[in-house]
Order: structure tokens, then sequence, then C-alpha cells
């Protein structure tokens, strides 16, 4: 049972444009989102959160969006840079689930190609 | 500052065997958990340590466990290795009170079990 659902495995833009990567989860006490980016041979690097009470968090060219009555968030790039090209993984969490604030529910990751 | 170092960064079992996986988290965090990702999945969450005590489990089997040093380092590990077990280990360091977005994760340990 997956709770967290990246649905789109790879997604190609052309540099310049948006870049939308997609989330839906179905655990609704989850209060806290986050993005996160990995490259080949890297760890993920954390890029963006979003706390339940908002419906929105931006970033510089990184927006987030959250859509709780529909549970959904989207990821916004733009404009999108051949660098951005990553694994996006979409991440969820309950503050204090099993006394662990850490403890992470991950998506399968959706793979950007930014084309130059 | 010091990133998180995770060691080996790859290595190679037989089922059965057991494994220690090693890491050292980032200079000033006192809070390490660990992650399991299998190809093509996203990580899951083995464990969280914070002051030498679990702080928090997945849905992993007994024979996974760990350690926390008095440095904050920490270790995994795995007893009666399964042909499951081959996955990238991730280990992220953080303060406890940072939460998941002040994570710091290393680039992993990849176990293969034949």
């Amino acid at each position: 049972d997956q709770q967290v659902k990246q649905n789109s495995p790879s997604l190609s833009v052309q540099e310049g444009r948006i870049s939308i990567l997609n989330c839906d989860y179905t655990n609704s006490m989850f209060d806290y989102f986050l993005w996160y980016k990995k490259y080949p041979a890297e760890g993920p690097t954390f890029l963006i959160s979003i706390s339940s009470i908002k419906d929105k968090n931006e970033d510089g060219r990184f927006t987030v969006f959250l859509n709780k009555s529909a549970k959904h968030l989207s990821l916004h790039i733009v404009p999108s840079q051949p660098g951005d090209s990553a694994v996006y993984f979409c991440a969820a969490s309950v503050a204090g689930y099993g006394g662990s604030q850490g403890n992470l529910i991950f998506g399968k990751g959706t793979k950007l190609s930014v084309k130059p | 500052e010091t990133g998180v170092t995770q060691s080996p960064t790859h290595l190679i079992k037989t089922r059965g065997q057991q494994v220690t996986l090693r890491c050292s988290s980032q200079s000033g965090h006192n809070t390490v958990s660990w992650y399991q990702q299998a190809l093509g999945q996203g990580p899951q969450f083995i464990f969280q340590y914070y002051r030498e005590e679990e702080n928090g489990r997945g849905n992993f089997p007994p024979r996974f466990s760990g350690l926390q040093f008095p440095n904050y380092s920490s270790e995994l590990n795995v007893n009666a290795l399964e042909l499951d077990d081959s996955a990238l280990y991730l280990c992220a360091s953080s303060l406890i009170m940072a939460g998941a977005s002040g994570y710091t994760f290393g680039s992993g340990t990849r176990l293969t079990v034949v």
C-alpha cells in the first residue's frame, strides 16, 4: 500500500520552460511534505518543503503547491535548467510519528530531464 | 563543515551472512536516520537514533539493528542476509529539532546479496 505516489516515472522538458512534478498521498494524517533532488551516485538533497497549514511555498525558481482536499502536491520549476536534471522524490511525514520526527514516507521518484 | 560519510560504498555478501554499514554524521548533528532504497523504489525508513537510543522504527524485522556512538556516528547491522536485502542504504544526519528538512544524506552503501 503506497501512501505517497509519484505516477510519472519520467518527465522531459525544454530548457527555459516550466517543469511540473506531481505527487499524490493517501494518508490524511500527513502534515508536512518535502521534495528532495537526487543526482546519480549522490544522496538526496533537500529542496523545498510545505506544512499542511499552507497551500504554497516558494523558494527562488521552485514552488510547491499543496491541495489538501485532493491530497495532491506539485513542484513547479521555472525556468527549468539542464542542471535540474535529476530524480525528484516527494516525501511526507507526520510530526512525532512513532516518536520519530524524521520518519519520512517517500514516493518512487520522477526522473526529470531538461534538454538544452 | 563536513558532510555525511558512509562506508563502504559498495559490498557484496552471501545470503545468510551478516553485514555492518557505517555512517559518520555531519558535524553538529545529533540524530541519524537510516533508509533502504531498493531498485526503482523510494527510500524506506528503517530507524532513527538520537542520544544513542532508537527513536523510531519502520517496518523492518529485528535482524535489522543499529547503534549510535557518543560522537553521533552510527552503524546499521543486518543479520541473516536475504536476497531482498540488496539495496542502497542511505544514512541521514540532522538535529533532532530540525526535522527532515534538516536532513543531510550520505551517498549511500550499495549492498548486493548473492
